[in-house]
């Protein structure tokens, strides 16, 4: 069936520093969803991807709906305390308008 | 605006006791939905219903039931609790509309169950 791959599974970064992770799929997707939870809290919607090759950013968030339709990046510039959380990478199931499949996650923590 | 309520946030159950999570949104949202969160695991989606009335099921949907009677609310029931079942569960909503369908999801706060 399909599944969504994220990597990495978690990041230690430094605040200041760049970030960058992705979602790849053995299947096509056509439209590529970005979320981010904070502890204890709901996912919510970061950026919706909907062309191939479409780069579309969001403050310092930019994410990008691969060529091959089955992968999706998001980056994140200068990383801030803020950002901690785990993002999740979404698409619709069979391409279903109603059903999404998610990733595992990508958790980002700061150090100290 | 208060978005998507769910009710209780924590709840522990012995294995075979029933209840029902409560989920309501203000937003007039035409879709609603349940996931269950697992560690290393995503997302799953357990029910759906696009409409007052209409409800499907998702991924995970054995040991779950639903019903949309109002465009408002959207409960989970659980009718006998097994320890598999112990998890963090998500309301969502969304608008349906357009190309988007119903990926914009609005989540409540989740659900922490427990079941022993």
């Amino acid at each position: 069936g399909q599944q969504l791959n994220q990597s990495p599974q978690s990041m230690f970064i430094q605040e200041g520093e760049d970030v960058s992770m992705n979602c790849t799929s053995s299947s096509i997707f056509n439209t590529w969803l970005w979320y981010k939870q904070d502890p204890g809290e709901g996912p919510v919607l970061l950026i919706a991807l909907y062309k191939a090759g479409e780069l579309t950013s969001n403050g310092r968030l930019t994410a990008q709906f691969g060529i091959t339709r089955k992968d999706s990046f998001l980056n994140i510039s200068a990383s801030i305390p803020s950002d901690v959380g785990i993002y999740f990478c979404a698409g619709p199931y069979m391409d279903s308008n109603y059903q999404l499949i998610w990733g595992a996650g990508t958790k980002l923590i700061i150090k100290p | 605006n208060a978005g998507v309520t769910q009710t209780p946030k924590f709840q522990v159950l012995k294995t075979g006791q029933s209840m029902t999570l409560q989920c309501a949104q203000d937003m007039n949202h035409e879709y609603m939905s349940w996931y269950r969160q697992d560690p290393g695991m995503g997302l799953r989606l357990i029910h759906y219903s696009v409409g007052a009335g209409i409800t499907d099921q998702g991924e995970v949907p054995n040991g779950y039931n639903v019903s949309r009677s109002t465009t408002e609310d959207f409960p989970l029931r659980l009718l006998s609790a097994a320890p598999s079942q112990t998890s963090v569960y998500f309301c969502a909503s969304s608008r349906t509309s357009g190309s988007s369908g119903a990926n914009v999801l609005t989540f409540g706060a989740g659900s922490r169950l427990t079941v022993l």
